[in-house]
């Protein structure tokens, strides 16, 4: 079956700390990877996305995810986090009908 | 280029009435999916349109219904509203809408129904 895994509910990490938030997928075919993140109340706004070649992907505010076929993952990393990227990080696979299956999401806290 | 805009973003409903949303797409998208997000089932998909044609439906009642005009503009209707309903709706474009095709999302509609 299709599915998406983020096994880590919760996170919190210290301003200037690096972070990872893990994403494991399930999918038949080429996967087509997303990051998106949603601030409270809002909508979500893509980070970044994998679709072939590079598996070192860089995205938007200093993120970047790293594809792994052998381990079906794609785990998302920065180097040293800031107060504003507290919010929720959702990872997403593109499906061959026309929708994504998310994740259910890593809720990261950033302490001062 | 403006982005996904959806209306209204806030809606109270009473259980037993009906709602209309409705999505704007980015200029040039002919793909609107919607999707319900609530704290106990994270993001799930209702449905896809393109080009004013249903291609794929989440596993969700009969009583959400949508539609997409020519224009790519999409509303989505919940019929009979059940306390369970209340969710952010989340409406989300995309060129074409494959597999691999980048789908940009607006603020969503907090719906709450009492």
């Amino acid at each position: 079956a299709q599915s998406v895994t983020q096994p880590d509910i919760h996170i919190t990490v210290s301003e200037g700390a690096s972070l990872e938030l893990r994403c494991n997928y399930s999918y038949g075919a080429t996967p087509y990877l997303f990051w998106y993140v949603q601030s409270p109340g809002q909508g979500l706004q893509l980070l970044l996305k994998y679709f072939s070649g590079d598996t070192l992907v860089q995205g938007i505010k200093g993120f970047e995810a790293e594809f792994k076929r052998s381990q079906s993952s794609f785990n998302l990393r920065k180097p040293s986090v800031h107060w504003s990227d507290a919010a929720e990080y959702f990872c997403a696979v593109g499906t061959e009908t026309y929708k994504y299956i998310f994740g259910t999401g890593t809720r990261l806290k950033v302490l001062a | 280029k403006a982005g996904v805009t959806q209306t209204p973003r806030y809606l109270i409903k009473t259980r037993g009435q009906q709602v209309t949303l409705s999505c704007s797409p980015i200029s040039g998208h002919r793909s609107v999916s919607w999707y319900q997000q609530t704290p106990g089932q994270g993001l799930q998909f209702l449905f896809e349109y393109f080009s004013e044609t249903q291609r794929n439906k989440g596993n969700f009642p009969g009583r959400f219904s949508g539609r997409q005009f020519s224009n790519s503009r999409s509303e989505m209707n919940v019929s009979t509203l059940e306390l369970g309903d209340s969710a952010l709706y989340l409406c989300a474009s995309s060129l074409a809408g494959g597999s691999g095709d980048t789908q940009y999302f607006g603020p969503g509609t907090r719906l709450t129904v009492l």
